[in-house]
């Protein structure tokens, strides 16, 4: 089985540029998450989907950032306009019933100049 | 709410040393546990996992046992490689419909040859 998959692996682009990272989760998975890790904030959660229904952005840090699921198998994580602090790993999860274990894509990572 | 605290890193041992990372969680319901492992560059993955109390996870010759009275899952490993080297997250899901998960926050073993 293919696990998560997330494009591209890295992206370098300047201030105020947006960026768009994308996500395929495992076939029959019905969560999809997306998360952001950092050395000084370490893994934060930014928002949930159940189904392809946002359950929880709260984890969000701005207007600048938002997240689509317009289907089961495909998911995408914008930032406009993207900002240097953005710098970090993303990382998109998926998973069935929360008591089952998430399976992580191997991330993004993004520098922003 | 759910929580997960977890061992303050960061652990250096030498080769063959034997490991404790401590955790212990705060849950309403009956969570399922996981410990999640991630080597540098890479995404999170599944190391082990128990679904009920007294129920022992095991893989790699990691160990985690299920200890609701002590509301505890302490991960174990009886001789450390330098391969072990990586970061290491406690975690629980709750069986609900969404799926999200609560991380501890992370503690980063070394291994020296």
């Amino acid at each position: 089985d293919a696990g998560v998959i997330q494009s591209p692996r890295h992206e370098v682009t300047e201030m105020g540029q947006e960026v768009t990272l994308r996500c395929k989760p495992i076939s029959g998975h019905n969560s999809l998450f997306w998360y952001r890790q950092t050395m000084m904030r370490g893994l934060e959660l930014l928002i949930y989907f159940n189904n392809n229904v946002p359950i929880d952005d709260s984890g969000m840090p701005e207007d600048r950032f938002s997240a689509k699921m317009p289907n089961a198998s495909f998911s995408t994580l914008k930032i406009q306009p993207s900002e240097p602090r953005d710098s970090a790993v993303y990382f998109c999860a998926s998973s069935n019933t929360g008591d089952q274990p998430q399976h992580f894509g191997d991330g993004t990572r993004l520098s922003i100049l | 709410g759910n929580s997960v605290t977890q061992m303050e890193g960061p652990v250096t041992l030498s080769e063959e040393a034997f490991l404790t990372i401590n955790c212990t969680y705060t849950a309403t319901g009956y969570p399922s546990l996981f410990w999640y492992v991630q080597y540098p560059g890479e995404g999170l993955q599944l190391l082990l996992k128990a679904t009920k109390a007294d129920d022992k996870g095991s893989n790699k010759g990691f160990e985690a046992t299920y200890r609701k009275e002590t509301t505890s899952f302490h991960l174990e490993k009886g001789s450390v490689q330098v391969s072990d080297s990586a970061v290491y997250f406690c975690a629980l899901g709750v069986n609900t419909n969404a799926g999200k998960s609560t991380f501890g926050d992370g503690t980063t073993l070394t291994v020296k040859p």
